[in-house]
């Protein structure tokens, strides 16, 4: 079973707008990572934040985990053409085989 | 830069009919993960290995689906038989905790199977 869930399923913006995606979780984590997928492509990692952490940035990504709210939002600044992709969040679990569980994802269109 | 390799990029098999699908992870990753994920979904996890051994299979549909990762390099996912409801993109993924100090996980393309 899923245990992220994003909102929104979709999001369509212009570029150079700033695209955010929210994703909600139900159990204790180690972590929380983002993940980036183009169509019928696999995915690529783009940012892990820690269960201690509560914002990371990497480029144009900013991430914020509130762990009381079991929640997280991934922030792209400045959107391109090019950031036209699916986002999927995915929790590792605390204890046990850090088992990776994803979302159902946001799809993003950003119009040139 | 290392990859994971993961073949057939594409399989069109009749139901009923045996598939397997091959993975090779990146090179000293402990961990190796394959998913299904169907169309316009996230990917949902059928079977974990650490080394050669399954941590989890919660999720495999043990009927008819069965993994392995004899010498705990790469690995095998079969299904027999195939049914409709199979047609999904199969994704493997490897990761090594003990050495990065966190659970990134490296994706292949995935094999993208129709079941007709």
């Amino acid at each position: 079973s899923q245990q992220g869930e994003e909102d929104p399923q979709a999001l369509s913006i212009q570029e150079g707008e700033n695209a955010t995606m929210n994703c909600s979780y139900k159990t204790s984590i180690n972590n929380l990572q983002w993940y980036r997928q183009n169509s019928g492509r696999g995915l690529v990692h783009l940012i892990l934040i820690r269960s201690n952490e509560r914002e990371k940035h990497s480029g144009r990504l900013r991430v914020t985990l509130d762990t009381s709210k079991k929640s997280s939002s991934l922030l792209i600044t400045a959107s391109r053409a090019a950031d036209t992709a699916s986002y999927f969040c995915a929790t590792a679990r605390r204890g046990g085989s850090e088992k990776l569980v994803f979302g159902k994802g946001t799809k993003l269109t950003v119009n040139p | 830069e290392a990859e994971v390799a993961q073949s057939p990029r594409y399989k069109i098999t009749e139901k009923s009919q045996a598939v397997a699908f091959w993975c090779d992870p990146i090179s000293g990753h402990a961990t190796l993960y394959w998913y299904r994920q169907i169309l316009g979904q996230g990917p949902e996890l059928l079977v974990q290995f650490q080394d050669e051994s399954v941590v989890d299979d919660s999720q495999l549909p043990k009927d008819r689906f069965s993994a392995e990762r004899l010498k705990g390099v790469d690995s095998t996912l079969k299904i027999q038989p195939a049914e409709l409801g199979d047609s999904a993109m199969y994704l493997c993924a490897s990761s090594n905790r003990a050495r990065t100090g966190n659970t990134e996980a490296f994706f292949g393309q995935g094999t993208r199977l129709t079941v007709v």
